[in-house]
C-alpha cells in the first residue's frame, strides 16, 4: 500500500522550532519530488515547501521563506521539514504530498499523509 | 504568485442534484489545474487533474473542464458523501490554492 505517515507535531512558542518527518512506504521514493502543504484552522491548503527527487533542489513559499528548510534522505524513505522562527501563523495541519507524476518539483498531488498538527502559541 | 479565486464560497444542493463550481485563475495556468475534495479530519483527495483527467477511483460524476484562467467541476449527481469542502489548485508555476467552496446539503 502507497503510504505516507507524518510525525513530530506538537505545541511549540513563538520563536521557536520544530521538525517534522514523513515516512514514505508502498513506492519508489527516490523518484519523486515531495512537497509539505498546511491548512490552517477555518482555512484553505497553501503549499509551503517541495524538494527535487534527488534532494538537491528545493522551494519555498514565501511565507516561510529563510524560516524553513526542507530535507530528504532516500535510503530511509523519509522527509523532512525543519522549521525555525515559528509564528503564530504557522499554526496549520500539516501535510507530506506526493504527486501524480515523478520528476517534477510542482504538479497535483495524489498521495497525502494524514497529516501532523502544529500548534503555535504562549 | 498566481491566485486561485473559486466560487461561490458555499454552495446548497439537494441530493441528485447538479453542482458546479467555478475557479478562476489570477493569470493563464495553460492546463496545469487540479481539483480536491476535503471532509473534517481527512487528508485531502484528488478528483481531477490536467483540468479534467480523473484520478484513479474517482466515479464518472465527477467532471472538470475549462482552461487558461476559468475552470468548472461540476458533480452530475450528489450523492451523500459528496457534501465537502472543494479546492482547486494549479501547478503551472509553484502550487497554489483556492480558498475553497463548501457544498453543503440544502
Amino acid at each position: 500500500e502507497v503510504q505516507l505517515v507524518e510525525s513530530g507535531g506538537g505545541l511549540v512558542q513563538p520563536g521557536g522550532s520544530l521538525r517534522l518527518s514523513c515516512a514514505a512506504s508502498g513506492f519508489t521514493f527516490s523518484n519523486y519530488a515531495m512537497s509539505w502543504v498546511r491548512r490552517a484552522p477555518g482555512k484553505g491548503l497553501e503549499w509551503v515547501s517541495a524538494i527535487s527527487a534527488g534532494g538537491a533542489g528545493s522551494q519555498f513559499a514565501d511565507s516561510v521563506q529563510g524560516r524553513f528548510t526542507i530535507s530528504r534522505d532516500n535510503s530511509k524513505n523519509t522527509l523532512d521539514l525543519q522549521m525555525n522562527s515559528l509564528r503564530v501563523e504557522d499554526t496549520a495541519v500539516y501535510y507530506c504530498a506526493r504527486p501524480v507524476v515523478t520528476a517534477t518539483l510542482s504538479y497535483a498531488f495524489d498521495i497525502w499523509g494524514q497529516g501532523t498538527m502544529v500548534t503555535v502559541s504562549s | 504568485e498566481i491566485v486561485m479565486t473559486q466560487s461561490p464560497a458555499t454552495l446548497s444542493v439537494s441530493p441528485g442534484e447538479r453542482a458546479t463550481l467555478s475557479c478562476r485563475a489570477s493569470q493563464s495556468v495553460s492546463s496545469n489545474l487540479a481539483w480536491y475534495q476535503q471532509t473534517p479530519g481527512q487528508a485531502p483527495r484528488l478528483l481531477i487533474y490536467g483540468v479534467s483527467t480523473r484520478a484513479t477511483g474517482i466515479p464518472a460524476r465527477f467532471s472538470g473542464s475549462g482552461s487558461r484562467t476559468e475552470f468548472t467541476l461540476t458533480i452530475s449527481s450528489l450523492q451523500s458523501e459528496d457534501f465537502a469542502v472543494y479546492y482547486c489548485q494549479q501547478y503551472n508555476n509553484w502550487p497554489s490554492f483556492g480558498q475553497g467552496t463548501r457544498l453543503e446539503i440544502k
